[in-house]
């Protein structure tokens, strides 16, 4: 079965520039999550859907952050415009169920560098 | 809302010794207490979870152990191999349920 399936794999873009990451979910879970990596920081929560509907986007850094989930099988996450301080790893995961108990599955990743 | 700290931040082992790895949490009603391996360039994949009803669970040869009254949980790999090298993250529900609150990280190093 396939995984959660996340484009682009790296990202090199200049400040100022719009940045688009996609995912893919796993066909049949209802909740979808994206997750910022960096050193300083970790793992943090910038958003999580529960059936294509955003149920708590309180981790989304500032304005310059949007994320849509237009239907089941695909989800966004757009900056615009980017900054250096938003190079990170973008992970998106998805889950089985409406909490957290079944398992997160995390996608590779993409990673971003702005200049 | 959840806060999880995770212990120790790098951990090296030689081979073939047990490695074990301690997160805290503070809401105690949390009831999941997942662990996750994370390997170079790729994403975290869920090793083994807990869940509050029961103190330990094994699989082959990693196990966590959960204390409730405490609210610590731990990760044990015991015989570590190289390929057991990486970084591990804890993980606790966050306030509402809905997603998972991550320790900060331990990277293992298995010397052969």
């Amino acid at each position: 079965d396939a995984g959660v399936i996340q484009s682009p794999r790296h990202e090199v873009t200049e400040m100022g520039q719009e940045v688009t990451l996609r995912c893919k979910p796993i066909s049949g879970h209802n909740s979808l999550f994206w997750y910022r990596q960096t050193m300083m920081r970790g793992l943090e929560l910038l958003i999580y859907f529960n059936n294509n509907v955003p149920i708590d986007d309180s981790g989304m850094p500032e304005d310059r952050f949007s994320a849509k989930m237009p239907n089941a099988s695909f989800s966004t996450l757009k900056i615009q415009p980017s900054e250096p301080r938003d190079s990170a790893v973008y992970f998106c995961a998805s889950s089985p169920g409406q909490d957290t108990q079944g398992g997160l599955f995390f996608g590779e990743g993409s990673r971003l560098t702005v200049l | 809302g959840e806060n999880v700290e995770q212990h120790p931040s790098t951990l090296s082992v030689q081979e073939g010794d047990s490695a074990v790895i301690k997160c805290t949490y503070s809401d105690s009603a949390s009831n999941y207490f997942p662990w996750y391996k994370q390997e170079l360039g790729k994403g975290p994949q869920l090793i083994i979870d807990i869940r509050s009803n029961v103190g330990e669970k094994k699989d082959q040869r990693i196990a966590v152990t959960l204390n409730k009254t405490a609210k610590h949980f731990s990760l044990h790999i015991t015989e570590t191999q190289p390929e057991d090298s990486a970084v591990y993250f804890c993980a606790a529900p966050n306030t509402g349920r809905r997603a998972l609150t991550f320790g900060s990280g331990t990277r293992l190093q298995v010397q052969p």
